[in-house]
């Protein structure tokens, strides 16, 4: 049974850094794209980018370039999320997803970031 | 980049059938068949419904249906039930960002 399980809830300050981490099971980790999507507030689903866990090969969407960083470690079966300088702006929902060709068709739990001085 | 188009809210009662559409451009939905469907209920991980336009995944009910025309998909649920209550999205890839795109989202209401 494929399986991404996430981190936990984080509640961090404005200005923190912050990593936040999936961790698949169940299939071939570094065979299939990993994505990260966003769920702020009361607000609809946006991508934020993918990361080829093989060769970590990375692709992010227009809006998240520069403001997040995108790893993997393929030896642990693990993509990250991570951000240097949190704004309360980037207070959401973030899920992982396996990417098979177009679609997202396996979905990690989810890690809630609150970001509140 | 710009999200696609769904409207905000549906609503249907219990057994009917409900449309859902999805309008991109022809950089988006009208130009590849990459399009999906996820539903999502609150305080859960979203579901995927629909892939490739019209393919349901392994366990999805038959209820669930997709098509495209031009540069709108469409999600069709038939026999309504309480349990589809839930927001749906679509989904498709963009040759804009190399990446993908969801819609706004749409809140399904079961009377």
């Amino acid at each position: 049974e494929v399986q991404l399980v996430q981190s936990g809830a984080e509640v961090k300050k404005p200005g923190e850094s912050l990593k936040i981490s999936c961790k698949g099971s169940g299939y071939s980790f570094t065979s299939y794209w990993i994505g990260w999507v966003r769920q702020m507030p009361g607000k609809g689903l946006e991508w934020m980018g993918i990361i080829y866990p093989g060769d970590s090969d990375t692709i992010y969407s227009p809006s998240f370039q520069g403001q997040v960083t995108i790893s993997a470690d393929k030896f642990i079966s693990t993509a990250y999320l991570q951000w240097s300088s949190l704004k309360a702006s980037d207070t959401a929902m973030y899920y992982c997803a396996r990417l098979d060709r177009g679609w997202l068709d396996s979905w990690g739990q989810g890690t809630l970031v609150t970001v509140s001085s | 980049q710009s999200a696609l188009t769904q409207p905000a809210s549906v609503s249907g009662s219990p057994g009917q059938s409900i449309t859902i559409s999805c309008t991109g451009t022809s950089s988006d939905v009208g130009g590849y068949n990459y399009v999906s469907w996820y539903q999502h209920h609150p305080g859960k991980a979203p579901k995927l419904m629909i892939y490739d336009v019209s393919k349901r995944p392994s366990g999805v009910s038959n209820r669930f249906s997709g098509s495209k025309s031009g540069n709108t998909a469409s999600l069709t649920i038939s026999g309504l039930q309480a349990e589809d209550e839930a927001d749906y999205y679509c989904s498709s890839y963009t040759s804009s960002s190399l990446l993908a795109v969801f819609g706004g989202g749409t809140k399904l209401t079961v009377l």
